[in-house]
């Protein structure tokens, strides 16, 4: 069975970081890209960017560029997101998903995502 | 940038009619056109991809169809546990979606 499970979220200051994870099992991991998603409360869904399977490139959106960074490990299943100068704008749930075919988008799995609440 | 645009933003419908919704694209994207669905306080799902693909399990009451700039979703009949938000996305842009919920 597939599984995403995301951690690392909380209680952060303005202009403060944090790292999230997302556990993944149940399939090659090493063979997927990997997107993360985000959804401010009461709000819809924002795609925030990829990673290629083999974690040599990812892709962003324009907004969060600079600010955000994706990596992974593929030797323990992990996607990781790196957010910096967050903002207010921020406090959202954040999920990771796979993508059915890679660098498309198209999201088969989900976590159940991990809430990141951004104030003073 | 591709903006996607959706109607209705509510939709009111009762379970067994006929679900159609609208998803526009302001630049042509071929087929690169997915349909989500957000049932309150739970994780979207993947119900179509390629403009037309069922996701894996998805119950054949749900079509989707188009290219280009413009891509509807289509439920056959409505059954309770449809009614959820509806988003469509393309490339990574989502569509700001359609509510389902009862008439």
């Amino acid at each position: 069975e597939v599984q995403l499970v995301e951690s690392g979220g909380g209680l952060v200051q303005p202009g403060g970081s944090l790292r999230l994870s997302c556990a993944a099992s149940g399939f090659t991991f090493r063979n997927y890209w990997m997107s993360w998603v985000r959804q401010a409360p009461g709000k819809g869904l924002q795609w925030l960017g990829n990673l290629k399977d083999d974690g040599s490139k990812a892709y962003y959106l324009n907004s969060v560029r600079g600010r955000f960074t994706i990596s992974r490990d593929n030797v323990k299943n992990s996607l990781f997101l790196q957010l910096s100068s967050l903002t207010v704008e921020d406090t959202a749930v954040y999920y990771c998903a796979r993508e059915i075919i890679g660098g498309q988008t198209d999201l088969d799995y989900w976590g159940q995502g991990t809430l990141v609440t951004v104030s003073s | 940038e591709v903006v996607l645009t959706q109607s209705p933003g509510t939709l009111s419908l009762s379970p067994g009619e006929r679900a159609s919704f609208s998803c526009r694209a302001s630049q042509s994207v071929g087929t690169y056109l997915s349909w989500y669905q957000q049932k309150f306080g739970q994780t979207p799902r993947l119900l179509i991809y390629g403009a037309s693909n069922r996701a894996t399990g998805i119950p054949a009451r749900f079509s989707g169809s188009g290219s280009g700039t413009d891509f509807t979703l289509t439920i056959s009949s409505l059954e309770p546990e449809d009614f959820a938000v509806y988003y469509c996305q393309n490339r990574g842009m989502f569509g700001p979606g359609t509510k389902v919920d009862i008439k």
